[in-house]
């Protein structure tokens, strides 16, 4: 099955410096790299998503970035707040994948210093 | 604004004791899924479900059934509940694909204790 690593598993930044998270999935059919937020105790959000027909997608102080040869996508943060800390996920699906499941990364808490 | 509701946001339980999670999609989804969420292992598909009376095992069934008797209800039942079921559960659902949206919408959680 799909394989999905994310990095780092933790981070930390001040704030208004910018964070990056990556992630490398491991089946090349995957074609749809979603990005979730998760705050402490709440339900995981969709906060930007890419097919693989598109090498970048911004979305005001977010971007993910997708690298298809190299199999491997990130998320970048600008600008950070201290409403950005939380933990974040990366995921694929491809369309081999039954109702085109989703596999996770094991997430990446970041935490914004004021 | 979709919404997916699952039944209880906190459960106590005790070993042996069979544990149903419910979860309910008010947006006519054909799709619905479940998670179950641990500290440095991310989210793990235990089942899914693409139609009614429809099942498909995800990555981690061992120790789980799930029941779709109608569209908009998906139950993970919990044969005989174990210590190491403790966990936060995860209900999605999302459409059927229409080239729109991919998209999953996530419930609250259900945390389950087992002791």
């Amino acid at each position: 099955g799909e394989n999905v690593e994310q990095h780092p598993s933790t981070l930390s930044v001040q704030e208004g410096d910018s964070a990056v998270i990556k992630c490398t999935y491991s089946d090349s059919a995957s074609n749809y790299f979603p990005w979730y937020k998760q705050e402490l105790g709440k339900r995981p959000q969709l906060i930007i998503d890419i097919r693989s027909n598109v090498g970048e997608k911004k979305d005001q102080r977010i971007a993910v970035t997708l690298n298809k040869t190299a199999k491997h996508f990130s998320l970048h943060i600008t600008e950070t707040q201290p409403e950005d800390s939380a933990v974040y996920f990366c995921a694929v699906t491809h369309p081999g994948a039954g109702s085109y499941q989703l596999t996770f990364g094991k997430g990446t808490k970041l935490s914004v210093i004021p | 604004d979709v919404k997916v509701t699952q039944s209880s946001r906190y459960l106590v339980k005790r070993t042996g004791e069979k544990v149903f999670l419910e979860c309910v999609q008010d947006m006519d989804h054909e799709n619905m899924f479940w998670y179950r969420q641990d500290p440095g292992l991310g989210l793990r598909l235990i089942y899914f479900s693409y139609d009614v009376k429809m099942k498909e095992k995800g990555d981690i069934p061992e120790g789980y059934s799930v029941s779709r008797e109608k569209k908009e209800r998906f139950s993970l039942i919990l044969e005989s509940a174990s210590t190491n079921q403790t966990s936060m559960y995860l209900c999605a659902s999302r459409p059927r694909d229409s080239g729109a949206t991919w998209r999953y919408t996530f419930g609250s959680g259900t945390r389950l204790t087992v002791v």
